[in-house]
């Protein structure tokens, strides 16, 4: 595709529930990250792909999150017994490699709202 | 550790010019990035500076100095669709790998 997708755009939960967040990098991009931004602050970093292995996970803030890419492209991040801090906006983003000069293209973002 | 200081918000006339900036603490530094992210959008590129001086680019220039730990995004002949958040982020080595960290961003107001 031209562009980082995400979907679902919205996603709404209650508290206790388990929801999946997919992305679809740009193709080609080896990198893959997802980061959560909550309202008036920058992206916080979550996790990162290299391939289809997590090159970097210390972002995660618990064992609830999780997140996969088994074939290389599309990753999917995993939220267990949501908990309303977890409402955010959850973006991924790619770039063609992991060098220092790497472009981010960022996706649209999943908002995520847990009541 | 990374640390990121930028102001929180910033207003500017249209046609203006307005310089953006940020601070930064990291261990290791190996490059920083400016984004600008529109309201309820993704941030989109606007600069990257590993070395020290300025980088032009149209409207918009970025300087770095990595002694320093500061950079400044500079935007010039303001326009109203500038108004946007602005993120600063650096790529440390974290963790030793090279993730960016961002900053809480400035949001940029340009009133007519």
């Amino acid at each position: 595709g031209a562009g980082v997708s995400q979907t679902p755009s919205n996603k709404v939960t209650e508290k206790g529930k388990y929801v999946e967040l997919r992305c679809d990098p740009i193709s080609g991009h080896t990198a893959l990250y997802w980061y959560r931004q909550s309202l008036g602050q920058g992206p916080e970093f979550l996790i990162y792909f290299q391939g289809t292995g997590a090159a970097d996970d210390s972002g995660l803030p618990n064992d609830r999150f999780f997140a996969v890419r088994p074939e290389g492209s599309v990753s999917t991040l995993k939220i267990q017994r949501t908990e309303r801090g977890d409402s955010a906006v959850y973006l991924c983003a790619s770039s063609l490699t992991l060098g220092a000069r790497a472009e981010q293209f960022f996706g649209p973002g999943t908002r995520l709202t847990v009541l | 550790g990374q640390n990121i200081d930028q102001p929180t918000e910033m207003t500017a006339t249209e046609g203006a010019i307005v310089q953006i900036n940020c601070t930064y603490q990291t261990s290791g530094f190996n490059g920083l990035f400016w984004y600008q992210q529109h309201a309820g959008e993704a941030p989109t590129f606007l600069s990257y500076n590993v070395l020290d001086g300025l980088e032009e680019k149209g409207r918009f220039s970025s300087f770095l100095s990595r002694s320093k730990g500061y950079s400044y995004l500079l935007l010039k002949e303001l326009q109203m669709k500038d108004s946007a958040s602005y993120l600063c982020a650096v790529r440390g080595s974290r963790g030793g790998s090279y993730i960016p960290t961002f900053g809480r961003g400035t949001s940029l107001i340009v009133h007519p």
